[in-house]
């Protein structure tokens, strides 16, 4: 299957301070990829939708002047906490569809302090 | 009425059972149709894909897809420890989804020796 990676796997920052995660496609092209967050023991939430050359699309309730994504590339997507405060320490997963498949990156933990 | 809807669990079988994960889903336009496994502290990996009716093997996993019925499943069969993890339902290529997979919010199956 498709490859995609994460970096980094886990970040600690302090409130107030931003964090930037990338996700790139390894072996593949993708004009679209997908930002989840996902809480301990919870479900994957969708954040937004990440599109090659054009803004993203940004799921209801989700601060988009907050969660800032960049899709700069055909192989890269970057997601920006901006001014991160404790309730946003979570697992962020990126994931790109190679075909109709979806495949998900390593995720990144994030946990602000 | 949620969009994709999975057995609430957790199930559990033991040892060498078949266990079988149901899902159901809402939109009659949906073409694509995954099952992903996911550990706990880790990201979705995919297991299985299926597009037409019938069932799919692949190994131990066996989809089975019924689009009158608006069902899909996933039979383990010869079930391990460490199949033990969340399974999530994804389904994809419908009418509301714009190209995106909306997901189950799992079944957590645990195998015990």
């Amino acid at each position: 299957g498709a490859v995609v990676s994460q970096h980094p796997s886990w970040v600690i920052c302090k409130s107030g301070t931003s964090v930037k995660i990338e996700c790139r496609s390894l072996d593949f092209q993708a004009t679209t990829m997908f930002w989840y967050r996902q809480f301990p023991k919870q479900s994957l939430m969708l954040m937004a939708t990440s599109n090659e050359g054009s803004k993203a699309t940004y799921e209801q309730g989700v601060e988009k002047d907050k969660f800032l994504i960049n899709h700069a590339s055909l192989t890269l997507s970057t997601l920006t906490v901006t001014s991160a405060h404790p309730e946003d320490s979570s697992f962020y997963i990126c994931s790109a569809n190679s075909a109709l498949e979806q495949y998900f990156g390593p995720g990144t933990r994030l946990t602000v302090t | 009425q949620k969009e994709v809807e999975q057995n609430s669990g957790p199930l559990s079988v033991p040892e060498g059972a078949i266990a079988s994960l149901n899902c159901t889903y809402s939109d009659r336009g949906s073409q694509s149709f995954f099952w992903y496994r996911q550990y706990s502290g880790k990201s979705p990996e995919l297991i299985m894909s299926i597009y037409s009716n019938g069932d799919k093997e692949d190994g131990r996993f066996t989809a089975q897809l019924n689009k009158a019925s608006q069902y899909v499943s996933l039979l383990i069969r010869d079930s391990q420890p460490s199949d033990s993890a969340t399974y999530l339902c994804a389904v994809g290529g419908g009418n509301t989804n714009a190209g995106k997979s909306t997901f189950g919010d799992g079944t957590t199956l645990t195998v015990k020796p």
